[in-house]
């Protein structure tokens, strides 16, 4: 069974400051990963996904993030924050299941940025 | 986007009521989805479907039924409302071995 799990529910950074958000996963097959992100009353847009190719994986908006295999990680990286990066952030796992695809999300991650 | 729309995007009922809400997709996509989202909770799958009249339950799928007679549209049906499916409902797609959803907007419902 696949299971995601984000550390953090809240978290806070400053305008221009690094932004990180962690992401584990389990899987017992090699996974297919996301990002999305959710401003408020929007639905979820994709950020951006893990396919096996490289294993360090640019995004929208200047985020990108690092599949770990051996740490079994997903983290979200931003340089710099911006104002507009403020919203919640859901990590996701992928695994076939009969042909259609068995997403499971985390519970969320809410940036609050800081001026 | 124009690709996906979800109708009603607000909804106030009385428990007891059925209550249905609909996704419609210009995508010609063959994977649709009906979520969930409550806090703490994440998205939570309630049913979907991989083709037309080809349904599946999903982990939260009680209460809840589904229908796609057509590959552009896909309805969730509440039976019979009850408060704890207060909530905000997402429906989402995706094509033949495209592995990212495209998701609604989202529909409010407040079962009082």
């Amino acid at each position: 069974a696949q299971s995601v799990t984000q550390l953090g529910s809240h978290v806070s950074v400053s305008e221009g400051a690094l932004v990180l958000l962690r992401c584990n996963y389990s899987s017992s097959v090699p996974p297919y990963l996301f990002w999305y992100v959710q401003y408020p009353n929007q639905g979820l847009q994709l950020l951006l996904k893990y396919t096996s190719a490289a294993t360090l994986v640019k995004g929208i908006n200047g985020f990108e993030a690092e599949f770990k295999k051996s740490e079994t990680s997903f983290h979200l990286t931003k340089p710099s924050a911006h104002m507009s990066d403020a919203a919640e952030y859901f990590c996701a796992v992928s695994e076939s299941s009969g042909g259609y695809q068995k997403v499971t999300f985390g519970i969320g991650t809410k940036l609050q940025v800081i001026p | 986007d124009a690709g996906i729309t979800q109708s009603p995007r607000h909804k106030v009922t009385e428990t007891g009521t059925p209550v249905t809400l609909r996704c419609h997709q210009t995508e010609n996509h063959r994977y649709m989805y009906w979520y969930r989202q409550d806090p703490g909770h994440g998205l939570r799958l309630i049913h979907y479907s991989y083709g037309v009249k080809d349904t599946d339950k999903g982990e939260v799928s009680d209460g809840y039924s589904v229908s796609r007679s057509k590959t552009e549209d896909f309805l969730l049906t509440l039976e019979s409302a009850t408060s704890s499916q207060t909530s905000v409902y997402f429906c989402a797609i995706t094509g033949q071995g495209d592995r990212g959803y495209t998701f609604g907007s989202g529909t409010r419902l407040t079962v009082v």
